[in-house]
């Protein structure tokens, strides 16, 4: 149990379905993230909400629509994707302050296919 | 911008030691950390090091050079269940807020 929890765990969409991936802290941070991961490539960070606040939108095709109703969840709206953002998205929560003890938390990720 | 440096790949055996090294560029440095990731899993936090020197927790340490933009991740005593992949960060705060920014992992691979 990492205090980040991710739904649904696999996804299989076609490319002209629309779906939502969720996260949910359990930890009192105050900032949440996406990221993607794709084999043989970098953890690509994708958006950084900062107390709610969207901070950081890294050149993300807007197919992909993040939204944070709260410091506790985090989701990120899928529609028209291609097959090429088939990859693992993780999510991850930190208190965004500068000290010890302020590392990342991961969520388990969500394998998503796109058909 | 940021990049990240780290080996691809290494190979150890059982019980020896192994050292995983990170270079990095970066305009706003605001500390680094090491993260184990197995296959099919989430990374998990290994270490956080924001000042030069050495920081030991058990098996693992880490040491950082922020003059040369480098870092080293130490396994000892290595186990079979150490073999994953090793993903060194920087955390940037150019922009105001902090990111996490993530090198591309170096898988490892014990072998008895």
């Amino acid at each position: 149990e990492t205090g980040v929890t991710q739904t649904p765990r696999h996804l299989v969409m076609g490319m002209t379905n629309k779906k939502s991936l969720k996260c949910e802290q359990h930890l009192g941070h105050n900032a949440m993230y996406w990221y993607k991961q794709s084999a043989k490539k970098p953890l690509e960070l994708m958006f950084v909400y900062s107390l709610e606040e969207r901070v950081e939108n890294n050149s993300v095709p807007s197919r992909f629509s993040p939204e944070c109703p709260n410091s506790s969840h985090l989701f990120l709206h899928l529609h028209t994707l291609q097959p090429e953002d088939s990859a693992l998205y993780l999510c991850a929560s930190s208190q965004d302050e500068d000290r010890a003890g302020t590392e990342a938390f991961f969520g388990q990720g969500t394998r998503l296919t796109v058909v | 911008g940021q990049n990240i440096d780290q080996p691809t790949e290494m190979t150890a055996t059982e019980g020896a030691i192994v050292q995983i090294n990170c270079t990095y560029q970066t305009s706003g440095f605001n500390g680094l950390f090491w993260y184990q990731q197995h296959a099919g899993e989430a990374p998990t936090f290994l270490s956080y090091n924001v000042l030069d020197g050495l920081e030991e927790k058990g098996r693992f340490s880490s040491f950082l050079s922020r003059s040369k933009g480098y870092s080293y991740l130490l396994l000892k005593e290595l186990q079979m269940k150490d073999s994953a992949s090793y993903l060194c960060a920087v955390r940037d705060l150019s922009g105001g807020y902090n990111k996490l920014i993530f090198g591309a992992g170096t898988r490892l691979a014990v072998h008895p």
